[in-house]
């Protein structure tokens, strides 16, 4: 079964770090492209960041692009998000998911949840 | 890409059709997903190519367009149906999400 738990979250200061982990199972981590996307509380889903099977390719969505950078360590099927110069707009939920090259996402996990505030 | 819901808000009542819109702008091709949500769940992958049934997705949920017209037709609204819809283009990076349309009980 696959199976994918966030953890890392919790409340950050406006202009702090924060690394999100995603560890994984019931699949070979390796071959899928692995994609975080989050949702703010009573707001859509947003696509946030994606990183190759191998970890040669990164994608980001422009308002995270040089804040956040994405990461996964394929020996211990995590996937990594690591979050700084964090802002009060990035409060949200944030799942890791599993999508066939990054296109669309079969598998999702519950989230983490990252609040920004003073 | 742009990617944009239409109506916001549907309101059917059980037993019901229900034809949710989906626009991007460019065009797309057929790359496009949609997903359900529930309160308090993760999003499931309903259809994917945007038309082909994601694995387990009963019949009454079909998926139909192309380059930048879409559409998500649930032919008879059951109870557990009423969710939040959201396509996904993902014929470009970055990979964008519609705003969703909430399918409410009438």
């Amino acid at each position: 079964e696959v199976q994918l738990l966030e953890s890392g979250g919790g409340l950050v200061q406006p202009g702090g770090s924060l690394r999100l982990s995603c560890a994984v199972s019931g699949f070979t981590f390796s071959s899928f492209t692995m994609t975080w996307v989050r949702q703010a509380p009573g707001k859509g889903l947003e696509w946030v960041s994606a990183i190759s099977g191998t970890g040669d390719s990164t994608f980001y969505a422009d308002i995270v692009k040089g804040r956040f950078t994405i990461s996964r360590d394929n020996f211990k099927n995590t996937l990594y998000l690591e979050m700084s110069s964090l802002r009060v707009e990035d409060t949200a939920l944030y799942h890791c998911a599993r999508g066939v090259g990054g296109t669309y996402f079969e598998s999702w996990g519950q989230g983490t949840l990252v609040t920004v505030s003073s | 890409i742009e990617v944009t819901q239409s109506p916001a808000t549907l309101s059917v009542s059980p037993g019901e059709r229900a034809t949710l819109s989906c626009r991007a702008s460019p065009s797309i091709s057929t790359s496009l997903a949609w997903y359900q949500q529930k309160p308090g769940q993760a999003p499931r992958l309903l259809i994917y190519g945007a038309s082909t049934r994601a694995t387990g997705i009963p019949a009454r949920f079909s998926g139909s367009g192309s380059g930048t017209e879409f559409t998500l037709t649930i032919s008879s609204l059951q109870s557990e149906d009423f969710a939040v819809y959201y396509c996904q283009q993902y014929n470009i990076w970055p990979r964008t999400f519609g705003p969703g349309t909430k399918v409410e009980i009438k």
